[in-house]
This record gives C-alpha cells, structure tokens and sequence, in this order.
C-alpha cells in the first residue's frame, strides 16, 4: 500500500544537527512533489521545504531557509531533511507528505518524527 | 509569511452543519485555486479532506465539501457525526511559491 515513513528524529541540544528521512513505497516516488511540514508541540501546522520530483527545485519556509536542506534519491526511494543550527523553536514533530495533486493538496502524510532541541 | 485565519472553533449537535472560513490574502487564497483542507485527530497525522478548493478525495465522505470566494475559502460538514470531531486546517499554495497552513480550527460535536 501507499506508505511514507520517517525516522531519524531525536533530542539534540541547541546549535546540533539531525538527518531526517522519509521512506516511501507503494508508489512511483520519482513522480511527486513532497513537502516536509511540522507541528510544534500543541501548535499548528507549519510548512518547511519542498523538492520536486527531479529534485531541480527546493524552496524553503523562511524560519528555515539557510539551516535546513531537502534532498532526494528516486533511486532509493527517499525523502532527507538536513536540520542544522537548531534552535529550542524548531522543536516539532516533523511529517513528510507527497504533493499528489500538484499545488492542490498532500495526499499521503507519514506517522511523523519527533525532533526535540533542548539542552 | 502569515498563517491563513480560521476561527479557533466551531461547534454544532450531531446532524446540523457547520461552516469553517478560512482568510487569506490575493497573494494565496485568492490568487489560486490551490486550496486544500486537512483533518487531525489527537496524536495522528493529518489526513487531506479537500483538494484544489473543492474536490474530495477518494474515500473522503461527500460530507465534506469545499468553495471559495475571493481571499477567504470555507470547508462546510453537513450531518455532523461524532467521527468528525477533530482539529481542521486550510492550506494554500501561495505568490513566493511555498505554501501557507491556517491558524487550525478545532471542531466539537456536542
């Protein structure tokens, strides 16, 4: 079945990093759009990054640009998030999504992964 | 990058309907229809209800349905159930070519 799964979460202290990713099966992934969108704990959804299908094209919310980095291997069928220079305000539970309808809507979300930043 | 507005909540018995607004700008919402609505109950992920301003996914009740009228699109629930109780946020691609989610609405059934 169509599935996205994410890992690498954790607890890093201030100024760390993390490598977030997505694994995705049960489509052809090479063909989407994903987004990584995040929730703060009790908060509301926030988008992060989006990569398209070849990978040419990144953009990035403004709260992350120049810390965060999106990549993709169609090969191996996975979705990265480089979290860098972290700040206690990017504490969140991080969920990947395929862009299944273009711009109009993210069809598949994953069960997400929980960064936490905190010394 | 301002987060769409949506009232903090909305309320209605089982069976009646309600209406959840979604406020943006012509920059978002207004400028395409690339609206898109979401569902998240406690502790999951959320799950697409609405895409590209009206279109329901498959699987997705008939219930649900979706518009929009110059910067401020509206997800309405007709034969409210108890299942529905959850929180509801609007997204929109946007002008700078990212996207924007609203403030999330938290929808009771009483």
């Amino acid at each position: 079945q169509v599935q996205l799964v994410e890992s690498g979460g954790g607890l890093v202290k201030p100024g760390g990093s993390l490598r977030l990713s997505c694994a995705a099966s049960g489509f052809t992934f090479s063909d989407y759009y994903m987004s990584w969108i995040r929730q703060a704990p009790g908060k509301g959804l926030e988008w992060v990054s989006y990569i398209s299908s070849s990978g040419s094209t990144r953009n990035y919310a403004d709260s992350v640009k120049g810390r965060f980095t999106i990549s993709r291997d169609n090969a191996r069928n996975s979705l990265n998030l480089q979290v860098s220079s972290l700040r206690a305000e990017d504490t969140a539970v991080y969920y990947c999504a395929r862009e299944g309808y273009g711009f109009g809507g993210m069809d598949v979300w994953g069960q997400g992964t929980t960064v936490t930043v905190s010394s | 990058q301002s987060a769409l507005t949506q009232p903090a909540s909305v309320s209605g018995s089982p069976g009646q309907s309600i209406t959840i607004s979604c406020t943006g700008t012509s920059s978002d919402v207004g400028g395409y229809n690339y609206v898109s609505w979401y569902q998240q109950h406690p502790g999951k992920a959320p799950k697409l209800m609405i895409y590209e301003v009206s279109n329901r996914p498959s699987g997705v009740s008939n219930r649900f349905s979706g518009s929009k009228s110059g910067n401020t699109a509206s997800l309405s629930i007709s034969g409210l159930q108890a299942e529905d109780e959850a929180d509801y946020y609007c997204s929109s691609y946007t002008s700078s070519s990212f996207y924007v989610f609203g403030t999330g609405t938290k929808v009771t059934v009483l």
